[in-house]
């Protein structure tokens, strides 16, 4: 009963090939977020869709980016890997943006992302 | 500018002893108060929130934490640690705009161990 499911686990890349990562969420929520979390390190939000409304922290570099073609899936595509890429990348979904719903976020397990 | 400060970035007890881990906040508005865990590649899972209702707030899994405003604290606790509570623990705020929210900023996490 995941809802949350991100595919794959874990991911090798090579320096500068493109990559891309895929959630996906069974709890038909408005909201997905994508974080990015290096070792020993807090969670760090990229971007996030509200719908089809797509929000970029404004230090979330040129190099990732993020589709959404429906509710339920939502990518996120690193254009160059570099070696500072390496990561666990996690996707997230809310009910809301507003309320304190907004901030009840269900996460997936994560794709550990490595670059050789 | 809104910020968390987890003290302590590993904490180990034993197996029956007291868990306390802690968190300092940091906002110029009223905060909602979060704290997750992550398991090991696991992605992160709320275990408790804070939104202004009652100061003690009480989560899954026996977890409970206060909110102190004088301190900016909101300090997590559990009588008697588990085996199974050996995770990493986050803290994360986000500020009450008046109805609508900031996006969750986390600390830098918290590693607990619990000796048998």
């Amino acid at each position: 009963d995941a809802m949350v499911i991100q595919n794959p686990r874990y991911q090798v890349t090579q320096f500068g090939k493109p990559v891309t990562l895929s959630c996906s969420q069974t709890l038909n929520h408005n909201v997905m977020y994508w974080y990015q979390q290096k070792s020993s390190q807090a969670p760090k939000l990229l971007f996030h869709y509200y719908d089809k409304d797509f929000n970029n922290e404004a230090d979330t570099p040129d190099n990732f980016q993020s589709r959404r073609p429906n509710t339920s899936f939502c990518f996120l595509d690193i254009r160059s890997p570099g070696l500072g890429d390496a990561a666990m990348y996690l996707c997230a979904t809310s009910r809301e943006t507003s309320g304190i719903a907004k901030n009840i976020q269900y996460f997936g397990a994560g794709t550990r992302l490595s670059v050789l | 500018a809104q910020s968390v400060t987890q003290l302590g970035s590993h904490v180990s007890v034993s197996e029956g002893a007291l868990v306390l881990l802690r968190c300092n906040y940091s906002s110029s508005v009223p905060p909602y108060l979060f704290w997750y865990v992550q398991y090991p590649n696991q992605g992160l899972q709320l275990l408790l929130k804070y939104t202004s209702a009652a100061t003690l707030v009480k989560g899954i899994n026996g977890f409970e934490a206060e909110f102190k405003k004088s301190e900016t604290s909101f300090h997590l606790t559990k009588p008697s640690a588990h085996m199974s509570d050996a995770a990493e623990y986050f803290c994360a705020v986000s500020e009450d705009y008046g109805g609508s929210q900031g996006n969750l900023i986390f600390g830098k996490g918290t590693k607990l161990s619990v000796k048998p």
